[in-house]
């Protein structure tokens, strides 16, 4: 069964600052990997994800994430972070060729930008 | 846009009331998913139906039901509400393709009294 790990409840970074919020994964064989956002009193926002190619994957709103199959990870990151980034964010992922196995989603980490 | 609405944001119901939570796509999505969102818990996954009148179990999906008689509408029921289903709801779809990413609604958040 596929799982998600997301080890930080809670990242602080400075406005301006670079920021990264971490996720590994089991599943198996490939994975599909996604990274959603959660704004206060919405519902989860797609940002980007990783199904095939290049390791480094862009997606909305200045967001990127490395994908490295040798650490099972997905961590996502930002080079310059935004005090309007604070939100809560969250990893999944599902195994790839799998019919219609479901995402299985992380914990959820909260990250707090400071002006 | 894809929208995916939630019929109501907030709800109060009573102990052993039958609950009904509605949600409507209007994507001609395939997928159509209720999870619910628990502060340390993330989200769980409670039905899912990958087509009309189909219905699969997620992680949790006792004290649940659901119906999807129509593509653009999957609902879910409560059917004797209790004190512990007190959450935030959420509904999502999806096309059926295997790398399409969910698209969900802004939540239901039920209180149970």
């Amino acid at each position: 069964a596929q799982s998600v790990a997301q080890p930080e409840d809670q990242v602080n970074v400075a406005e301006g600052n670079p920021l990264t919020v971490k996720c590994t994964y089991s599943v198996s064989g490939n994975p599909y990997l996604f990274w959603y956002v959660q704004y206060p009193n919405r519902g989860l926002q797609f940002l980007l994800k990783y199904i095939t190619g290049d390791n480094l994957v862009k997606g909305s709103y200045g967001f990127e994430a490395e994908f490295n199959k040798s650490q099972t990870s997905f961590h996502l990151k930002k080079p310059s972070a935004l005090v309007s980034d604070s939100a809560l964010y969250f990893c999944a992922v599902r195994p790839s060729f799998s019919g219609n196995t479901p995402l299985v989603f992380g914990k959820g980490t909260r990250l707090s930008v400071i002006a | 846009d894809v929208k995916v609405t939630q019929s109501s944001r907030y709800l109060v119901k009573r102990t052993g009331e039958k609950v009904f939570l509605e949600c409507v796509q209007d994507m001609d999505h395939e997928n159509m998913f209720w999870y619910r969102q628990d502060p340390g818990l993330g989200l769980r996954l409670i039905y899912f139906s990958y087509d009309v009148k189909m219905k699969e179990k997620g992680d949790i999906p006792e004290g649940y039901s659901v119906s999807r008689e129509k593509k653009e509408r999957f609902s879910l029921i409560l059917e004797s509400a209790s004190t512990n289903q007190t959450s935030m709801y959420l509904c999502a779809s999806s096309f059926g393709v295997e790398n399409s990413p969910l698209h969900f609604g802004n939540g239901t958040r039920l209180t149970v009294t």
